[in-house]
């Protein structure tokens, strides 16, 4: 049962124009989001988290908006750049911290020059 | 952010063979490690998780006397996929954690295993 839902396997963005990319999940225990970037040949990297205590999260160009009603993340780039083509995974965990996280299926962002 | 190694990154073996996989911790001591299994097109499923010098914690579905996984020491865990079957070849990856905080697990760059 996928509990981590990311129902765009890929999204084509101009540069400079904004990517969002979408998450949602189904088990309301959940109460810590993180977004992973994955390139090729590589383990995924930590991007930006959010606590369920906040609906938003800013780091520079990336943003992480929560809606705990609707059991929906997404995750803003702002401007895309063509460094940031790369498969991003959303995950998610239930009340001990980041340790055991469910993970979404990814979806690969290509930033068009 | 810390650095987590795999080795082998890719193996191909026969069926019936076992293969051992490596996964380090080069720059923080993972007091905690994970190893993941994704086949194509699906997400990152948990397989099991280890605490050094204690025994694995295996998810449900997952056998143990299959995926044989020592985490020795703060710096290195490794998973033996015993008498591998075609239907094991899947891309492992491992995670680990430090001090914690919010970046939540560090990962090497995963193992593809092609059983033949």
């Amino acid at each position: 049962d996928q509990q981590v839902k990311q129902n765009s396997p890929s999204l084509s963005v101009q540069e400079g124009r904004i990517s969002i990319l979408n998450c949602d999940y189904t088990n309301s225990m959940f109460d810590y989001f993180l977004w992973y970037k994955k390139y090729p040949a590589e383990g995924p990297t930590f991007l930006i988290s959010i606590s369920s205590i906040k609906d938003k999260n800013e780091d520079g160009r990336f943003t992480v908006f929560l809606n705990k009603s609707a059991k929906h993340l997404s995750l803003h780039i702002v401007p895309s750049q063509p460094g940031d083509s790369a498969v991003y995974f959303c995950a998610a965990s239930a009340g001990t911290g980041a340790n055991n996280l469910f993970f979404g299926t990814g979806t690969r962002l290509t930033v068009i020059p | 952010g810390a650095v987590v190694s795999q080795h082998p990154s890719w193996v191909i073996c026969k069926s019936g063979t076992s293969v051992k996989i490596e996964c380090r911790s080069l720059d923080f001591q993972a007091t905690t490690m994970f190893w993941y299994r994704q086949f194509p097109k699906q997400s990152l499923m948990l397989m099991a998780t280890s605490n050094e010098g204690s025994k694995a914690t295996y998810e449900q579905g997952v056998e143990k006397d299959k995926f044989l996984i020592n985490h020795a020491s703060l710096t290195l865990s490794t998973l033996t996929v015993t008498s591998a079957h075609p239907e094991d070849s899947s891309f492992y990856i491992c995670s680990g954690t430090g001090t914690g905080g919010p970046q939540g697990q560090f990962f090497g760059p995963g193992t593809r295993l092609t059983v033949l």
